[in-house]
């Protein structure tokens, strides 16, 4: 079945610093891409997203491009800010269902 | 425009009991899904409901079962509670006439089982 991979946490980086967090996913067909970001207490909200191939989601200075030859979706950020301290999901969806497959997350905290 | 709303917010029941969970859609969305978010897991998909019928389910026993009224908003029910089950419940609403398209989500209930 679909499955999808993302790097573990904690990830802690300093303000500015560059961002990576890797995603692989494996799927039947061509499935969306989306990474979710959850803030403490809240519900998840969409951070970006990608439909096709070679696509590239961009969204508050986060940036992730479909990478369907690597079966990857990896979020990039030049330079954190203390605000984006969160949890970070990658999730493909496929089906026509919103059937989505979320990854385990990767908790992200940026210190001053 | 109100988004997606859940109640309640927290829950504590104990093994056996059962459990509904609400969730009133964001306006104008006909379909509503249901996860279940074990402490430090991804979202599971439970199941999705399209215009007052099932339309999808996750690999989640038959004890999980659920509604979607006309007005769209929607009941989660969980019988015969088990340990397990204690989780956080995330209801997600998406609007008509869109494949695999952004989920809007509330914030939640946490159910504790003891």
């Amino acid at each position: 079945g679909d499955s999808v991979t993302q790097m573990e946490g904690p990830v802690t980086l300093s303000e500015e610093a560059f961002l990576t967090i890797n995603c692989t996913y494996t799927a039947t067909g061509y499935p969306s891409l989306f990474w979710y970001v959850q803030y403490p207490g809240e519900g998840l909200q969409l951070l970006l997203k990608a439909t096709k191939a070679d696509d590239k989601g961009s969204n508050k200075g986060f940036e992730a491009t479909y990478r369907k030859e690597t079966t990857s979706f990896h979020l990039e950020k030049g330079s954190v800010q203390v605000s984006d301290s969160a949890v970070y999901f990658c999730a493909p969806a496929s089906g026509g269902t919103y059937k989505y497959i979320f990854g385990t997350g990767t908790r992200l905290k940026v210190l001053a | 425009e109100t988004g997606v709303t859940q109640s309640p917010t927290h829950l504590i029941k104990t093994r056996g009991q059962q459990v509904t969970l609400r969730c009133s859609s964001q306006s104008g969305h006909n379909t509503v899904s249901w996860y279940q978010q074990a402490l430090g897991q991804g979202p599971q998909f439970i199941f999705q409901y399209y215009r007052e019928e099932e339309n999808g389910r996750g690999n989640f026993p038959p004890r999980f079962s659920g509604l979607q009224f006309p007005n769209y908003s929607s009941e989660l029910n969980v019988n015969a509670l088990e340990l397990d089950d204690s989780a956080l419940y995330l209801c997600a609403s998406s609007p008509p006439g869109q494949t695999n398209e952004k989920l809007f989500f509330g914030s939640g209930t946490q159910l504790s089982v003891l």
